[in-house]
């Protein structure tokens, strides 16, 4: 079953702006990590935020988990038109243990 | 360095089939995770190993689905008598261990199956 909610199903923006997708859970996680996806093939490592962790950067992203709400946002700033692919959230409960993904956000970038 | 590889890319059976999907792991990753994903849907847990053992299996949605890991490293997904609904990506992801501080999960290609 899927446990994360993301929001929208759907994204489009011009090159340049900046990209914000959100997701939601329902039980207690022990790591948040987002993924992307191009053509529903292999998935793309972005980040993991651990449960006691606030903010994350890497490069041109940022994310954000508040576990108060169950929730955590994944900000692309000044997007490519290279970002253009598919967005999961995936969080685990215990450390190691499966993935549990949401239906993704499809971002497009139009150049 | 090389990572996850699936093989075959593509797989079309037909209805009653037996088949098999392997994934090779980054070397020296012992925790290996095989998930399912449908059009559309996010990918599914299937069954996780650590070493050469099922961690959990809890994700196989009925007998006909099986996995293996003899020696660790490779794994084979065995589906029998395959169904039309079965037709779907399956993923697989390897991590360095399956606690710590090295749980990012890695994952192939994908191997795209059809039943017709």
């Amino acid at each position: 079953s899927q446990q994360g909610e993301e929001d929208p199903q759907a994204l489009s923006i011009q090159e340049g702006e900046n990209a914000t997708m959100n997701c939601s859970y329902k039980t207690s996680i022990n790591n948040l990590q987002w993924y992307r996806q191009n053509s529903g093939r292999g998935l793309v490592h972005l980040i993991l935020i651990r449960s006691n962790e606030r903010e994350k950067h890497s490069g041109r992203l940022r994310v954000t988990l508040d576990t108060s709400k169950k929730s955590s946002s994944l900000l692309i700033t000044a997007s490519r038109a290279a970002d253009t692919a598919s967005y999961f959230c995936a969080t685990d409960e215990t450390s190691g243990s499966r993935l549990t993904f949401g239906e993704g956000t499809q971002l497009t970038v139009n150049p | 360095g090389a990572g996850v590889s699936q093989t075959p890319s593509n797989k079309v059976t037909e209805k009653g089939k037996y088949v098999e999907l392997r994934c090779d792991p980054i070397s020296g990753h012992t925790a290996l995770y095989w998930y399912r994903q449908s059009l559309g849907q996010g990918p599914e847990f299937l069954i996780y190993f650590q070493g050469t053992g099922a961690a959990d299996d809890s994700g196989l949605p009925n007998d006909r689905f099986f996995a293996v890991r003899p020696e660790g490293s490779v794994s084979t997904l065995k589906i029998q008598r395959t169904e039309r609904g079965d037709s779907a990506v399956y993923l697989c992801a390897s991590s360095l261990t399956s606690g710590g501080y090295q749980e990012t999960q890695y994952f192939g290609p994908g191997t795209r199956l059809l039943v017709l």
